[in-house]
């Protein structure tokens, strides 16, 4: 399978704990994307990743909030002190390094806070 | 077919007609406009786009309007199935490089049989 997969698929945590998923973009594809989404809601931007730079953080993404690509390859996403409104899909996004190219995501972690 | 107004939720059509979902994006500096469909359980699929400097583009079963002017983008579904019951969403794209992808709200599709 060559697409953007993400670990684990499913996370269920008490409030105040850390959590942290991975994602895996597309081998060749330099940009890589953490999205969030609620239901009945489109996906909210959180962070961008070119290579292994985070160019641009939005402002939804508190100093709770971490990412990382450390070698330009997977990521991943890490949420301190969980509250209760994280609970959402963190879904995962890769693309080309062409200008406003089509992202490819993958299935996403649903994570519930308790 | 079935012509819809902006922001509606719902879309409920026979199969075999005609869908058109609509979307109003926020951006006049928006330059490249992306339809995805998103299944249960899984993430956007990309499904067609179009550049600023066109008004429509055709795929297969798909066709996307742009109208600029009143910042409106449609997607119609040609013969609608089954399967094509989803969330499709529209997506703008803008800011340095054309980088950051914002996302409406979603229309959810009924296709009854």
């Amino acid at each position: 399978d060559t697409g953007v997969s993400q670990d684990p698929r499913h996370k269920i945590t008490k409030r105040g704990q850390n959590v942290t998923f991975r994602c895996d973009p597309i081998s060749e594809h330099n940009r890589l994307y953490w999205y969030r989404q609620t239901l009945g809601q489109g996906p909210e931007f959180l962070t961008y990743f070119q290579n292994e730079a985070q160019l641009e953080k939005s402002r939804l993404l508190s100093d709770r909030f971490s990412a990382e690509r450390p070698k330009g390859s997977f990521s991943t996403l890490e949420i301190q002190r969980t509250e209760q409104g994280d609970s959402a899909m963190y879904l995962c996004a890769s693309s080309p390094s062409e200008a406003n190219e089509k992202l490819f995501f993958g299935s996403g972690t649903q994570l519930s806070v308790l | 077919g079935e012509s819809v107004g902006l922001h509606l939720p719902t879309l409920s059509v026979q199969e075999g007609d005609n869908s058109i979902i609509n979307c109003a994006y926020s951006n006049s500096a928006s330059d490249y406009f992306i339809w995805y469909k998103q299944e249960s359980g899984k993430g956007p699929q990309f499904i067609i786009d179009i550049r600023s400097n066109m008004d429509k583009r055709q795929g297969q079963r798909v066709t996307v309007l742009l109208n600029k002017t009143v910042k409106h983008l449609s997607l119609q579904i040609a013969a609608t199935q089954p399967g094509d019951s989803a969330v499709y969403f529209c997506a703008e794209n803008f800011g340095t490089g054309g980088f950051k992808t914002i996302f409406g709200a979603g229309t959810r599709l009924f296709v009854k049989a």
